[in-house]
């Protein structure tokens, strides 16, 4: 099956500092990358949607000069946290839909500490 | 608003007990219905899913029922096994860009 990938798993900064975090499908082509976000015993929340080449469509309540969202080619997305605070401390998601398919690949996640 | 809720775990069944994890949607239209399933470690794989009311998702021994009048899609297994033992969620979409999910039930499956 679809394999994405995520790096790094776990990453731990200072606040006010930024964290880029990776998001790859590793044998197909993803046009379109989701990001989630997951606080413990909580939903998964779609905080935005991606498509190559074009801007980041981002969910009601998230910050888009927080969160920056890159999908520059149609192997990779990336999102950047910026100016990390402590209440950005969770755990990120991301998935991947390629063209010919209607199903979303997810990766493993990424486990943002803030302190 | 749409909104998808799950029973709250861990379930904690022994080996060959009858599985069953209920879901219930809240939803303005007629969404696909999903079951997602996080084993350790990994990332979140589609276990099963059901497009429109009666049908029936099934794989790996899940099945799941899309029920339009009680608003469910209780996920249920005859006989688990130990390494079942993973996170299930439960989760709708209109269409498949975007998915609502439930909070996600832990199973646990020992011996």
């Amino acid at each position: 099956g679809a394999v994405v990938s995520q790096h790094p798993s776990r990453v731990i900064c200072k606040s006010g500092t930024s964290v880029k975090i990776e998001c790859r499908s590793l044998d197909f082509q993803a046009t379109t990358m989701f990001w989630y976000r997951q606080f413990p015993k909580q939903s998964l929340m779609l905080m935005a949607t991606s498509n190559e080449g074009s801007k980041a469509t981002y969910e009601q309540g998230v910050e888009k000069d927080k969160f920056l969202i890159n999908h520059a080619s149609l192997t990779l997305s990336t999102l950047t946290v910026t100016s990390a605070h402590p209440e950005d401390s969770s755990f990120y998601i991301c998935s991947a839909s390629g063209v010919n398919t209607d199903t979303q690949y997810f990766g493993p996640g990424t486990r943002l500490t803030v302190l | 608003g749409d909104s998808v809720t799950q029973m709250e775990g861990p379930v904690t069944l022994s080996e060959e007990a009858f599985l069953t994890i209920n879901c219930t949607y809240t939803a303005t239209g007629y969404p696909s219905l999903f079951w997602y399933v996080q084993y350790p470690g990994e990332g979140l794989q589609l276990l099963l899913k059901a497009t429109k009311a009666d049908d029936k998702g099934s794989n790996k021994g899940f099945e799941a029922t899309y029920r339009k009048e009680t608003t469910s899609f209780h996920l249920e297994k005859g006989s688990v096994q130990v390494s079942d033992s993973a996170v299930y969620f439960c989760a709708l979409s209109y269409n498949t860009d975007k998915l609502i999910f439930g909070t996600g039930t832990r199973l646990q499956v020992f011996p």
